[in-house]
């Protein structure tokens, strides 16, 4: 099993709707969750951070569920630019050899106007 | 704000070639990562640093990679000799803890 898993879509949605995706990860040991938007031919942007209470940011909102090891990301009102891949990123604790920071392999994202 | 810059934004050159690709950090950054990204693969970490110290090279494929990183604003990433299953998309991120800033990118193609 991979240490990170996302379905990799697309998710064909029509503007204005809401839509959720999940990221799931396999070691529990894993401290610390994000996630990224990459468009086409360009480099990851960090979207936002997951936390343990989870984070909403305008019409995003990241959740954390810890004991089915998994981030979930979910957009309202769907806008045309939303449309690009998310990647999840879990990473472990900070400052040794043990430090792992694992990107998903994305889920793409389709609006449909 | 200047982000993070690598360079050259495009390399091609022949297999067997060394090739070195360049980042600076967004300054005040103190974790650099090199990641590659291919279709296949997606998006794999290479090596980062903490303080201009290695971490985790485990990601880096085999020997024929190196990474340096001197002093806090700049660091390399250098293939000798280059291969044609090297051909990806190389990006460089920093960090002050936490998320991290991508730069552009560099896209290499090794024929």
């Amino acid at each position: 099993r991979k240490e990170v898993e996302q379905d990799p879509g697309p998710f064909n949605v029509p503007e204005g709707a809401t839509v959720a995706f999940n990221c799931t990860y396999s070691n529990s040991a894993s401290q610390s969750f994000f996630w990224y938007r990459q468009d086409c031919r360009k480099e990851p942007k960090l979207l936002m951070s997951v936390y343990s209470s989870g984070n909403e940011d305008g019409r995003f909102t990241a959740q954390l569920n810890r004991a089915s090891q998994y981030i979930s990301l979910l957009i309202r009102d769907s806008k045309l630019s939303d449309s690009a891949t998310y990647l999840c990123v879990v990473t472990r604790a900070g400052g040794n050899r043990d430090d792992k920071i694992i990107f998903g392999k994305g889920t793409r994202l389709h609006i449909l106007p | 704000d200047a982000g993070v810059i690598q360079s050259p934004r495009h390399e091609v050159t022949e297999m067997g070639q060394e090739v070195t690709l360049r980042c600076k950090p967004i300054s005040g950054h103190n974790s650099l990562f090199w990641y590659r990204q291919t279709m296949m693969r997606g998006l794999e970490l290479l090596i980062y640093f903490n303080n201009n110290v290695p971490i985790d090279d485990s990601g880096m494929p085999e020997d024929r990679f190196s990474a340096k990183m001197p002093n806090a604003s700049f660091s390399t990433l250098k293939i000798q000799p280059s291969e044609p299953r090297d051909s990806a998309v190389y990006f460089c991120a920093s960090s002050p803890g936490g998320g991290q800033h991508f730069g552009d990118g560099t896209r290499l193609s090794i024929l």
